[in-house]
């Protein structure tokens, strides 16, 4: 299987901040890789998909991108909606498998 | 307006069958390839595996294969995972979900405990 590991596991950060979020696959992933956004006590919603495509509807101040085997998610300026859990997911090779998933929080 | 919307879920006891459906509206359900997914107690995601948009091919993660059972009922847009000989491990929040790489409707989660 296919190892996404990702990080930090959880994260402070400050209103307008920049934050990124970052996934490492353990191989070749293509594009093949999602973003989600779990809200307190909602289910995920998509953000990213094909690595950097934005998905309908989500704000322009989040954004996707690829450098090799690592994958970052990044908002540009941190909103207080934007508080949750964040997660990747590769769709490359199956079994699909998510990172374990980065917890923001606000400071 | 798409909706997913589970049931199906509740308190069952190790080695039990149980089955969980997703009611699908909103969107022309045959269109799609459909998912299920789950998250642990700790948050943990894991995929459990999809269905072709015809039903003809299904594709589950290893470690469940033996045990679940994705379907669909296109005429009566409903996703449908049967689960069996559960085991407490199985005690999860579980969604269906729209798509097969990448998941852009989600349902509101159904709870299966295993516990005796």
């Amino acid at each position: 299987d296919i190892q996404m590991t990702q990080s930090p596991a959880s994260l402070s950060a400050s209103l307008e901040e920049i934050v990124t979020i970052t996934c490492q696959a353990s191989q070749d992933i293509g594009n093949w890789l999602s973003w989600y956004q779990q809200k307190p006590g909602k289910s995920p919603q998509l953000l990213i998909y094909g690595a950097t495509s934005l998905a309908d509807g989500v704000p322009s101040r989040f954004s996707g991108s690829r450098s090799g085997t690592q994958y970052s998610l990044k908002i540009s300026r941190l909103q207080v909606e934007d508080i949750g859990i964040y997660y990747c997911l590769q769709a490359y090779s199956a079994p699909w498998t998510f990172g374990g998933g980065t917890k923001l929080e606000l400071k | 307006e798409v909706q997913l919307v589970e049931s199906g879920g509740g308190l069952v006891q190790p080695g039990a069958s149980l089955k969980l459906s997703c009611v699908a509206s909103g969107f022309t359900f045959s269109d799609y390839w459909m998912s299920w997914v789950r998250q642990t107690p700790g948050k943990t995601m894991e995929w459990i595996g999809d269905i072709k948009y015809d039903g003809s091919y299904t594709n589950y993660a290893p470690s469940l294969k033996n045990r679940f059972t994705i379907s669909r009922d296109n005429a009566k847009s409903t996703l449908y995972l049967q689960m069996s000989n559960v085991r407490s491990e199985d005690t999860a929040t579980y969604y269906c979900t729209r798509g097969g790489y990448d998941f852009d409707y989600w349902g509101q989660g159904v709870m299966v405990t295993v516990s005796s």
